[in-house]
């Protein structure tokens, strides 16, 4: 496989479950991104991780969990979400330092999240 | 940090008409400066970018894009757009060093009509 993987691509899950997102990035990159993005919203950095250590935290609430078990592994666990979390999460890889500065971010397809 | 500013979030513009779709940003360093295109549940895929050099850069799909330093613009441009066009389109910015973040604009929703 080539590029970022996201799965699953569609999620629905209830307010008192507990549930994984996962990413896999196969470019060899060192840095590795959760993005949340909601119908009429701009797109919201979540976490970033750099050389597999969390960066950066946007305010996140906490019921949203990231893991990164390697640089090419990035999960988000999620458990006693609400409603308004329902949203497109995605993953996106690149590469720190460098020439790789020149290059943009990689996205993965996405995970649909619809939470009920 | 930088900004970056879509000025239009839709455009609607009919099947073979050109189109250009607006972005300016705010950096006092140099930056590396990109295009995406989203499809519906898809995620976000690269058209084109700047570093340095030719002002005009050329994409897929037939984009283009003018990098203007005076106005910190970068404008994208399709002379003739087709229905399969339509899709949400990001500006970003990334400045030209280690550890520069990449920063999006708001997004703009290009509809292509029959």
């Amino acid at each position: 496989e080539t590029g970022v993987t996201q799965t699953p691509r569609h999620l629905v899950m209830g307010m008192t479950n507990k549930k994984s997102l996962k990413c896999e990035q196969h470019l060899g990159h060192n840095a590795m991104y959760w993005y949340k993005q909601s119908a009429k919203k701009p797109l919201e950095l979540m976490f970033v991780y750099s050389l597999e250590e969390r960066v950066e935290n946007n305010s996140v609430p906490s019921r949203f969990s990231p893991e990164c078990p390697n640089s090419s592994h990035l999960f988000l666990h999620l458990h006693t979400l609400q409603p308004e979390d329902s949203a497109l999460y995605l993953c996106a890889s690149s590469q720190d330092g460098g020439t790789g500065v020149q290059d943009g971010y990689t996205f993965g397809s996405g995970t649909r999240l619809t939470v009920v | 940090a930088q900004s970056v500013t879509q000025l239009d979030s839709q455009v609607p513009v009919f099947e073979e008409a050109p189109v250009e779709l607006r972005c300016n940003y705010s950096s006092s360093v140099s930056v590396y400066l990109f295009w995406y295109v989203q499809y519906p549940n898809q995620g976000l895929q690269l058209l084109l970018k700047y570093l340095s050099g030719s002002t005009l850069v050329k994409g897929i799909n037939g984009f283009e894009a003018e990098f203007n330093k005076s106005q910190t613009s970068f404008h994208l441009r399709k002379p003739s757009v087709h229905i399969s066009d339509t899709a949400e389109y990001f500006c970003a910015v990334r400045r030209g060093s280690t550890l520069g973040r990449l920063y999006f604009g708001r997004g703009t929703q290009l509809t292509v009509w029959p």
